[in-house]
């Protein structure tokens, strides 16, 4: 199956502070991608569709200027949490479209604690 | 709006018995299709099987097998021969056609005893 990675896997940040995570796709390209949060003993959450030139689409409730996507090539999305808070700490995973069309890949997902 | 529903919130099974989850789905689209992913307390979402709802053959993948039953819109997961890397939280997923999201039920949690 398709390879997607993702970086950091554990981030500690201070309140206040920014963060990026990364998320690959390795062997494939991926036009579109995912973006979820976890909550513990929880589903997926989606929190924004990341499309390849242009701006995400976010889920209703989560807030765009606070969690900043950008997928400027075919092989690399970022999520960036700006001015982090302590409710932000979760498990952030991404996930991109492979092949064969129609399946959805993880990347191994990162944990974000902010202190 | 598409939704996926797990009723069961934990199950158990015996090493090497035979173990079924339940999903139910609700769509009004006739292209889609279905998942099963698994996640160990690693937290990686692994999968398991899909299913393109034009096929009528269930998918089967070694010990992982599925009854898709369209009309009734519904997707278990058989999981044969249970082993204990078997223990998970186990979900389904629908996707529509195109560039949607994946839609989650709230999972499964699959404990294998020894």
């Amino acid at each position: 199956g398709a390879v997607v990675s993702q970086h950091p896997s554990r981030v500690i940040c201070k309140s206040g502070t920014s963060v990026k995570i990364e998320c690959r796709s390795l062997d494939f390209q991926a036009t579109t991608m995912f973006w979820y949060r976890q909550f513990p003993k929880q589903s997926l959450m989606l929190m924004a569709t990341s499309n390849e030139g242009s701006k995400a689409t976010y889920e209703q409730g989560v807030e765009k200027d606070k969690f900043l996507i950008n997928h400027a090539s075919l092989t690399l999305s970022t999520l960036t949490v700006t001015s982090a808070h302590p409710e932000d700490s979760s498990f952030y995973i991404c996930s991109a479209q492979g092949v064969p069309g129609n399946t959805i890949y993880f990347g191994e997902g990162s944990w974000l604690t902010v202190v | 709006a598409q939704t996926v529903t797990q009723s069961q919130p934990e199950m158990s099974v015996q090493e090497a018995e035979t173990v079924t989850l339940s999903c139910t789905y609700d769509t009004s689209e006739s292209n889609y299709y279905l998942f099963w992913y698994k996640q160990p307390p690693s937290r990686q979402m692994i999968l398991v099987i899909r299913q393109e709802a034009y096929k009528q053959q269930n998918a089967t993948e070694n010990r992982f097998s599925v009854n898709f039953q369209k009309a009734a819109k519904s997707f278990s997961l058989k999981i044969s021969d249970s082993q204990l890397g078997d223990t998970a939280m186990y979900f389904c997923a629908f996707r529509g056609s195109g560039n949607t999201p994946l839609v989650f039920g709230k999972g499964t949690r699959l404990s294998v005893i020894a």
